[in-house]
């Protein structure tokens, strides 16, 4: 059974920083393309970033980039989200999703991410 | 940056056929996939590649695109079919989402 575990989440203060992680389990993790997609409070899906099956490429919306890293370790079947510069529109709850092609087939059960002082 | 409009919220009948659209820019040439949520949960993947049902998902979901609509219908509506769906397509590197439309089963 396909599983992806976030973890990580919490209050952080702006300017702050925070690394998400998701443990895969259940499928070659190694195979695929994985992103992370958040949703702000009552608010609709967002893509963030997504990584290639081998590390090799990365990708980021406008809205991250610079602030963000995107990494995995295949070795640990682990997806991380490194934070930095936070600020309160960063606020979602962040979800790890695989990627097999275009769309997103299994979904984490997402982590909460607060910027609050 | 590309735009995918959906409706906010679409009320159906238990039994009748739900449609619910996503609007975008020759949509038609892109592939579309369509997502389900529930309160307090993850996104479901329900139609992919415009028309594909991954398995476990009912064959009353259906999918369909050209020009510059996608359609998403469910056929037979019931009370647990109540949540928000989200189409998503890839624009260059980037996947974009729709805002969401939120099914009431009346």
């Amino acid at each position: 059974e396909v599983q992806l575990v976030e973890s990580g989440g919490g209050l952080v203060q702006p300017g702050g920083s925070l690394r998400l992680s998701c443990a895969a389990s259940g499928f070659t993790f190694s195979s695929y393309a994985m992103h992370w997609v958040r949703q702000a409070p009552g608010k609709g899906l967002e893509y963030v970033s997504a990584i290639s099956s081998n590390g090799g490429s990365t990708y980021y919306a406008n809205s991250v980039k610079g602030r963000f890293t995107i990494s995995r370790d295949n070795s640990k079947n682990t997806l991380y989200l490194q934070m930095g510069s936070l600020r309160a529109e960063d606020m979602a709850v962040y979800y790890c999703a695989r990627s097999p092609g275009q769309e997103y087939d299994y979904w984490g059960q997402g982590t909460l991410v607060t910027v609050s002082s | 940056s590309y735009v995918l409009t959906q409706p906010p919220s679409v009320s159906v009948a238990p039994g009748k056929t739900a449609r619910i659209t996503c609007g975008g820019n020759n949509i038609g040439s892109k592939s579309v996939h369509w997502y389900q949520q529930k309160p307090g949960q993850a996104p479901v993947l329900v139609i992919y590649y415009d028309s594909d049902r991954p398995s476990g998902i009912p064959e009353r979901f259906s999918g369909s695109n050209s020009g510059n609509t996608a359609t998403l219908t469910i056929s037979r509506v019931e009370a647990g079919d109540e949540a928000d769906y989200y189409c998503q397509v890839w624009d260059s590197i980037f996947s974009v989402f729709g805002g969401g439309t939120k099914l009431t089963v009346l």
